[in-house]
């Protein structure tokens, strides 16, 4: 079975500071990572993915995550952040099986709020 | 292009009674998905099709739950004699065809949802 955990429910940061978003995931073969971000009455956005290949991956909006095979996460970074980066955030996980379904299993989430 | 859409934004029923929700895909987009997000939760998945067939409903949580999608474009979620537990947003999402390997990392692409709300 796969398995997303995101061990924050809420991060505070400051605008123009870097922020970090955790997430660790469980998966017997090898993982498919994605993060997406959902604002307020609105659908899940899509950020960035991690298939195979270069370990950091750069997505929308100036977000980044690393892929780290030996600690199982995908953090999700960004250097200096802004006030309307806040929203909820979102860690997901498929395993690379090779058949059967394509479902996404998600974490609970993580509020991120960016202080003006 | 259009992105996915979902009808009714939101849905007020009672206990006991049908319901249909509706999701039209991103044009091309053969795979399509049902997810249900309760409060404070991420979005669990219920069902995935591939073309016509639902090549996965191990996340319908019972039988009262059933979507189809016969001509493999738009999809309907089903809800028969509903209960309050089912209050949630229920969202549909479209990728690609999955062909596997690296196409099984198409992204999904997802609707705004269907606020249901069972009284």
């Amino acid at each position: 079975a796969q398995s997303v955990a995101q061990p924050e429910d809420q991060v505070n940061v400051a605008e123009g500071n870097p922020l970090t978003v955790k997430c660790t995931y469980s998966v017997s073969g090898n993982p498919y990572l994605f993060w997406y971000v959902q604002y307020p009455n609105r659908g899940l956005q899509f950020l960035l993915k991690y298939i195979t290949g270069d370990n950091l991956v750069k997505g929308s909006y100036g977000f980044e995550a690393e892929f780290n095979k030996s600690q199982t996460s995908f953090h999700l970074k960004k250097p200096s952040a802004l006030v309307s980066d806040s929203a909820l955030y979102f860690c997901a996980v498929r395993e690379d099986s090779g058949a059967g379904s394509y479902q996404l299993t998600f974490g609970k989430g993580t509020k991120l709020s960016v202080i003006p | 292009g259009a992105g996915v859409s979902q009808t009714p934004s939101n849905k007020v029923t009672e206990k006991g009674k049908y319901v249909e929700l509706r999701c039209d895909p991103i044009s091309g987009h053969t795979a399509l998905y049902w997810y249900r997000q309760s409060l404070g939760q991420g979005p669990e998945f219920l069902i995935y099709f591939q073309g016509t067939g639902a090549a996965d409903d191990s996340g319908l949580p019972n039988d009262r739950f059933f979507a189809v999608r016969p001509e493999g474009s738009v999809s309907t979620l089903k809800i028969q004699r509903t209960e309050r537990g089912d209050s949630a947003v229920y969202l549909c999402a479209s990728s690609l065809k999955a062909l596997g390997g690296a196409g099984g990392g198409n992204e999904q692409f997802f609707g705004p949802g269907t606020r249901l709300t069972v009284l």
